[in-house]
């Protein structure tokens, strides 16, 4: 089956400006995870879904990141006046189960290539 | 701390040479799972294995194979009889029981397999 979508794929946007990123998950999964990579680094935990709720958005570094799953499928990452910073590869992930403690597999998409000039 | 060292931040082999990518680990949790994920050129990063720590046998997937010590940490990655395919970064990667969702990854490992 599909596997996970990013969309899109590249965004260069403005200081200042705001951006969302989407993330679809595989078909069924409960769960869905958003990471940030910054170029030679692993990537860093920002939030996890559980269904519609966020059941842990410890990882967000600022009150200007704010992501959505109205309905336990599509979520959105919104970054709001965005700096210089926050230019990195923004990773999506889902995994099937997504219970309280999930430490399922997670399976990761392509990545959005977000650039702040 | 929770933490994960990948200490090999880059190494370059010739093709069918093995090579093994180093993985040490922190945890407070005695319940965890480690994972390995591949980062081609490409970008997406892909699933390679997933252990939990009562489960100590070494595993063994075609040329790949991992090394799981909890004496030492350790959850090493060998590739046997290396090919071009194989040039990628690699991440090692731990959940702790207690902070489900929450992968820690170390900083990868970049393999270059020249022919």
């Amino acid at each position: 089956g599909a596997g996970v979508s990013q969309t899109p794929s590249n965004k260069v946007t403005e200081k200042g400006k705001y951006v969302e990123l989407r993330c679809d998950p595989i078909s069924g999964h409960t769960a869905l995870y958003w990471y940030r990579q910054s170029l030679g680094q692993g990537p860093e935990f920002l939030i996890y879904f559980q269904g519609t709720g966020a059941a842990d958005d410890s990882g967000l570094p600022n009150d200007r990141f704010f992501a959505v799953r109205p309905e336990g499928s599509v979520s959105t990452l919104k970054i709001q006046r965005t700096e210089r910073g926050d230019s990195a590869v923004y990773l999506c992930a889902s995994s099937p189960r997504g219970r309280r403690t999930s430490t399922d597999t997670q399976y990761f998409g392509p990545g959005t290539r977000l650039t702040v000039l | 701390a929770q933490k994960v060292t990948q200490a090999q931040t880059e190494i370059s082999v010739v093709e069918k040479e093995d090579v093994t990518l180093d993985c040490v680990y922190e945890t407070r949790d005695t319940t965890y799972y480690l994972f390995w994920y591949k980062q081609p050129p490409s970008g997406e990063l892909v699933f390679l294995i997933r252990r939990n720590s009562f489960d100590e046998q070494n595993e063994i997937s075609g040329r790949y194979s991992w090394n799981f010590q909890k004496s030492t940490s350790s959850f090493n990655f060998t590739i046997t009889a290396s090919q071009v395919v194989d040039s990628a970064v690699y991440f090692c990667a731990l959940i702790p029981y207690n902070q489900g969702g929450k992968l820690i990854f170390g900083q990868g490992t970049e393999l270059s397999v020249k022919p």
